[in-house]
């Protein structure tokens, strides 16, 4: 089955500078790559999304950079601000076939941004 | 629009109660997943139900674990014979299709066994 790796567990940063949380997967066959912002008390919030027929997609302030060669891919915070703080949880699944509905997440990375 | 609504949001219960656990999904999602969530840990994948079919139930950790989905629309987990080990958010999420479309989860319940 999948595995997904996700990397730091924690991240520290001042407001304004920019943060990147990285992951890694297993499955060559998983194409959909989401990422979920958990603030504290709160479900999963689903904030960016790829599929692997691109490399990089960008939401004003935050982007993620797919690399399907080395099954990687990463989410990219620019300019934070205090209300990131939270944890994030990158997944992977196929798009379709066998298990394609069924995400494997990382561990999560609780990102500080200190004001 | 709503979005996925859990109830109750927290519960504790005593060792070898019953619980059970409510998830009312996004109108007109057709796909709807439970995942569990232990303290410092990922999602881990519970149960998956997608409109008429057979339900996935390849997750669930034991056989005290059940899930039904009536009307396509709102399910119910049930934890019967509770242990400690059971203690940790809930959560359900749903989607349009049963494909990688977009999940959006609900805020979890907070189960405790005490």
């Amino acid at each position: 089955g999948e595995n997904v790796e996700q990397h730091p567990s924690t991240l520290s940063v001042q407001e304004g500078d920019s943060a990147v949380i990285k992951c890694t997967y297993s499955d060559s066959a998983s194409n959909y790559f989401p990422w979920y912002k958990q603030e504290l008390g709160k479900g999963p919030q689903l904030i960016i999304d790829i599929r692997s027929n691109v490399g990089e997609k960008k939401d004003q302030r935050i982007a993620v950079t797919l690399n399907k060669t080395a099954k990687h891919f990463s989410l990219h915070i620019t300019e934070t601000q205090p209300e990131d703080s939270a944890v994030y949880f990158c997944a992977a699944s196929r798009v379709s076939g066998a298990g394609s509905y069924q995400l494997t997440f990382g561990k999560g990375t609780k990102l500080s941004v200190i004001p | 629009g709503a979005g996925v609504s859990q109830s109750p949001s927290n519960k504790v219960t005593e060792k070898g109660k019953d619980v059970e656990l409510r998830c009312d999904p996004i109108s007109g999602h057709t796909a709807l997943y439970w995942y569990r969530q232990s303290l410092g840990q990922g999602l881990e994948f519970l149960i998956y139900f997608q409109g008429n079919s057979a339900p996935d139930k390849s997750g669930l950790p034991s056989d005290r674990f059940s899930a039904e989905r009536t009307g396509g629309s709102v399910s119910t987990l049930t934890i019967q014979r509770t242990q400690q080990e059971d203690s940790a958010v809930y959560l359900c999420a749903s989607s349009i299709t049963g494909t990688a479309s977009s999940k959006y989860f609900g805020p979890g319940t907070r189960l405790t066994v005490t």
